[in-house]
């Protein structure tokens, strides 16, 4: 069965240090998301991806995070420098503008900064 | 914004019972409907989906029901069961893919 990998599943660091998550999308699938989960905010998506393009990332905190595609297996996902308010839960999702297109989500990453 | 407004927060049914999610939107170039289920520690997984040409679509026990005049559509769990308790989200698009999500309901289903 075929599955979004995300690593790390859990990552606690201090304020201040680069943060890196990774995903490997559905091999095939041509649209990447990364969205971000808060108990405040719900599911905020923060930028996706189409054939390794960023199509919007505007809702990403510019000054501080940043998304790429290096190749089609590959999203990052970084902070720098990361605080306090950046600790959630980020999933990345994939999905093929196709048929009935879903999004596929990943287990996610759960973030901590102290 | 929020452009897509669920409630309730949270409810409690007991097995075999009818759990009712709510949503309503206003962007009438939304194009499709899905429904999230999300177990803790899991990524939130599709449960079913609807267009905005059809009013119902079922699905095993889970049903959605679309009013297209009223922009509103609705998740409908029969003969709910414990391991249906989960957080249930409900989504909208437009033909571009960005999903806008509810906040979520919390549902759990007591023995």
């Amino acid at each position: 069965d075929a599955r979004v990998t995300q690593t790390p599943r859990h990552k606690v660091t201090e304020m201040g240090q680069e943060v890196t998550m990774r995903c490997q999308p559905i091999l095939g699938h041509n649209t990447v998301f990364w969205y971000r989960q808060t108990m405040m905010q719900g599911l905020e998506l923060l930028a996706y991806f189409r054939n390794r393009a960023p199509l919007d990332d505007s809702g990403m905190p510019k000054d501080r995070f940043s998304a790429e595609m290096p190749d089609a297996t590959l999203a990052t996902l970084k902070i720098q420098p990361s605080e306090p308010r950046d600790s959630a839960v980020y999933f990345c999702a994939s999905g093929n503008r196709q048929g009935s297109w879903p999004q596929h989500f990943g287990d996610g990453t759960r973030l901590s900064i102290l | 914004q929020q452009q897509v407004k669920q409630s309730p927060q949270s409810l409690i049914v007991q097995k075999g019972g009818i759990s009712i999610i709510n949503c309503a939107y206003e962007n009438t170039a939304f194009d499709y409907f899905p429904w999230y289920q999300q177990f803790p520690g899991k990524g939130p997984a599709l449960l079913i989906a609807i267009r905005p040409d059809v009013s119902e679509k079922k699905e095993g026990r889970f049903t959605i029901s679309f009013n297209k005049s009223a922009k509103q559509f609705s998740l409908h769990i029969m003969d709910s069961q414990p391991g249906d308790s989960a957080t249930y989200f409900c989504a909208a698009s437009i033909i571009d893919y960005k999903l806008s999500f509810g906040a979520g309901t919390t549902v759990t289903v007591r023995a």
